[in-house]
């Protein structure tokens, strides 16, 4: 079955730490997203990339950083830096450029910091 | 102002029910409009998507856009207690360095009971 494996599906952190959150697929997809999903906000795109070594910020790109050294994965990772990383975090993936072309999401990851 | 706005509810039905969901959006250069359901701890999967004005029907589903009033709806027909959901609607940017950007509305959490 192609898909999105985000993996874990909780994670707990202390304050101060950075955490690494994974994606893979296997869609052979070139794009990839993460997006943040708080209560009442909808998503919020954090960092894309449309290619391997290739990445973009997004419109919340602060406080976290990313790599993409295979076509498969997209690993996301929350600094120390981010102010407020309790959210959801979804990553998803696109097949091609057309505009209408829908994003696929995986089932994201819940991290709580405390 | 975001761009795509949403009343997040809750909003909760009888089954049956017709359901409305709706969106409003500001910028005049969004041409497709995407409607994803989001089940509870599970990514948004898309539902349907739509161009410019007019409707588009899928079984129960219908989504209509109008252009003038920069209005977006989703209507349920014979509502069922599996359509309860977050419901998000989405526009993608064109071109340019915002490849594959999808501008969220925040999302209306439907409970249908039975």
């Amino acid at each position: 079955d192609g898909g999105i494996t985000q993996s874990p599906k909780y994670l707990f952190r202390k304050e101060g730490q950075n955490v690494t959150l994974s994606c893979e697929q296997n869609l052979n997809h070139d794009a990839m997203y993460w997006y943040r999903q708080d209560p009442g906000q909808g998503l919020r795109l954090i960092y894309y990339s449309q290619i391997v070594n290739d990445f973009q910020k997004g419109d919340i790109a602060e406080g976290y950083s990313v790599s993409r050294e295979k076509k498969e994965s997209f690993p996301l990772t929350v600094t120390s830096a981010q102010k407020n990383p309790t959210a959801f975090y979804l990553c998803a993936s696109r097949a091609d450029r057309a505009i209408n072309s829908p994003l696929h999401f995986g089932n994201g990851t819940r991290l709580t910091v405390t | 102002q975001k761009e795509v706005e949403q009343d997040p509810g809750p909003l909760s039905v009888p089954e049956g029910a017709i359901v409305s969901l709706n969106c409003t959006y500001s910028n005049s250069a969004f041409q497709y409009f995407m409607w994803y359901r989001q089940y509870s701890r599970k990514g948004p999967e898309l539902l349907m998507y739509t161009y410019s004005s007019g409707n588009k029907e899928d079984g129960r589903f219908t989504a209509q856009v109008d252009k003038s009033s920069k209005y977006i709806s989703l209507f349920i027909r014979d509502s069922q207690p599996s359509d309860s959901a977050t419901y998000l609607c989405a526009s993608p940017n064109a071109g340019g360095t915002s490849y594959g950007k999808l501008t969220f509305g925040q999302g209306t959490i439907l409970t249908v009971h039975p």
